[in-house]
């Protein structure tokens, strides 16, 4: 079983619409999580970060956390062609331990 | 956000030689950088765990007498590339952990061509 998980996509969502996407991981005893958008070419970006159980928001991103079920989702509202970029989930241990990434397509 | 920087951003060598990239934090202090790897269309792969002062821990299959990693002060770590290879070609990124945090901030890369 990989570290951590996510759909390869491509997900494609209709420009305005919420992207919904998601993570898994393995180590229960991970304790910082975090999105990072990768644009084609270029490195990571830091999105958000997410410590706790629940949900963060940071303008049209929420971050969701559900250590239980060991889940982790990123929401994107009012999606925009500009959203269009691989979506990489990260989980802290020893280092940051990427997932595969998601690749969001927003249709204009 | 914090930002890291690295240099150069693109380079293009013959087989055989080596190189040097640096991989700086502007403006905050990073006890621990990161190294990271990309091959098109694929995920971060993480090379090797870069702490100042002492050696680097290198992931498992990556040479660490191939990829030397040096971590000299707070704010600077350089990989060197020796005897690059065609094979070697890829899209290197320096990542660095605040002293006082767990956030990873990401240098723009640099992409390595070996002819």
């Amino acid at each position: 079983q990989k570290e951590v998980e996510q759909n390869s996509g491509p997900l494609s969502v209709p420009e305005g619409a919420i992207a919904s996407l998601n993570c898994t991981y393995s180590d229960r005893g991970s304790q910082s999580f975090f999105w990072y958008r990768q644009y084609s070419g270029k490195s990571p970006e830091l999105i958000m970060f997410i410590y706790s159980n629940g949900d963060k928001e940071d303008g049209r991103f929420t971050a969701q956390l559900n250590k239980a079920s060991q889940y982790v989702s990123l929401l994107i509202r009012d999606s925009q062609p500009s959203d269009s970029a691989t979506y990489l989930c990260a989980v802290f241990g020893r280092a940051l331990t990427f997932g595969s990434g998601t690749r969001l397509q927003v249709q204009p | 956000g914090a930002v890291v920087s690295q240099h150069p951003s693109r380079v293009i060598c013959k087989s055989g030689t080596s190189v040097k990239i640096e991989c700086r934090s502007l403006d905050f202090q990073a006890t621990t950088m990161f190294w990271y790897r990309q091959f098109p269309k694929q995920s971060l792969m993480l090379m090797a765990t870069s702490n100042e002062g002492s050696k680097a821990t290198y992931e498992q299959g990556v040479e660490k007498d191939k990829f030397l990693i040096n971590h000299a002060s707070l704010t600077l770590s350089t990989l060197t590339v020796t005897s690059a290879h065609p094979e070697d070609s890829s899209f290197y990124i320096c990542s660095a952990r605040d002293t006082y945090g767990d956030t990873q901030y990401f240098g723009p890369g640099t992409r390595l061509t070996v002819l």
